[in-house]
């Protein structure tokens, strides 16, 4: 089994439909992160928390919004999905040390909104 | 703003070698990552450099000058698996991950 799960692998949604992802880890980590992947672009950092009652906003975190339900899980949520939403989600996660940043990615959710 | 540059594509032949170059332009610096990504999967974490000079692992090594912003992965050997993009990425000055948009290596027979 994965370190890092995410349900749903793949998902097909409307415009204006609320969509959540969901990720599980079995790593111990206490660090999370959500990242979008779009073709040509670099991958972007959408939320990160770094344990349960800290959550922080990424670079394109409008439209979304996140969840740490416990140290395993963290939820990304779509609240009113809009076509250019569409891309690759990851969820990653890595430990808390300062200087180190090898993150360890699940197998990825890919969103596509009509 | 902070930039990460690298070659969108490259083509190489099973057997040889292939360099792929990275320069950045960060606020800060607290190291540099390599990550492999198949088509359709998860980036995998390949090498760490927080140092000036090059680090080998196996078939793959990686170099950082951090006067230049330049770093470079050498793929040594190459074989047919190592077809997938390489993600260069930076720990800027408050530890955040800048990627660049990877390099699609194509390796043929």
């Amino acid at each position: 089994d994965a370190d890092v799960t995410q349900t749903p692998r793949n998902r097909i949604t409307k415009t204006g439909k609320r969509i959540m992802l969901e990720c599980s880890q079995t790593k111990g980590h206490d660090r999370m992160y959500w990242y979008r992947q779009d073709p040509g672009l670099g991958l972007r950092l959408i939320y990160y928390s770094f344990d349960v009652k800290d959550i922080n906003k990424g670079e394109i975190s409008d439209g979304y919004s996140v969840s740490r339900q416990a140290q395993a899980k963290f939820s990304l949520s779509l609240e009113s999905a809009i076509p250019n939403q569409t891309a690759l989600y990851f969820c990653a996660t890595s430990v808390g040390h300062r200087d180190t940043g090898e993150l360890f990615f699940g197998e990825g959710s890919r969103l596509t909104v009509l | 703003g902070q930039n990460i540059d690298q070659p969108t594509e490259m083509t190489a032949t099973e057997g040889a070698i292939v360099q792929i170059n990275c320069t950045y332009q960060t606020s800060g610096f607290n190291g540099l990552f390599w990550y492999q990504q198949h088509a359709g999967e998860a980036p995998t974490f390949l090498s760490y450099n927080v140092l000036d000079g090059l680090e080998e692992k196996g078939r793959f090594s990686s170099f950082l000058s951090r006067s230049k912003g330049y770093s470079y992965l050498l793929l040594k050997e190459l074989q047919m698996k190592d077809s997938a993009s390489y993600l260069c990425a930076v720990l800027d000055s408050n530890y955040q991950l800048i990627w660049g948009a990877g390099t699609k290596l194509i390796i043929k027979p």
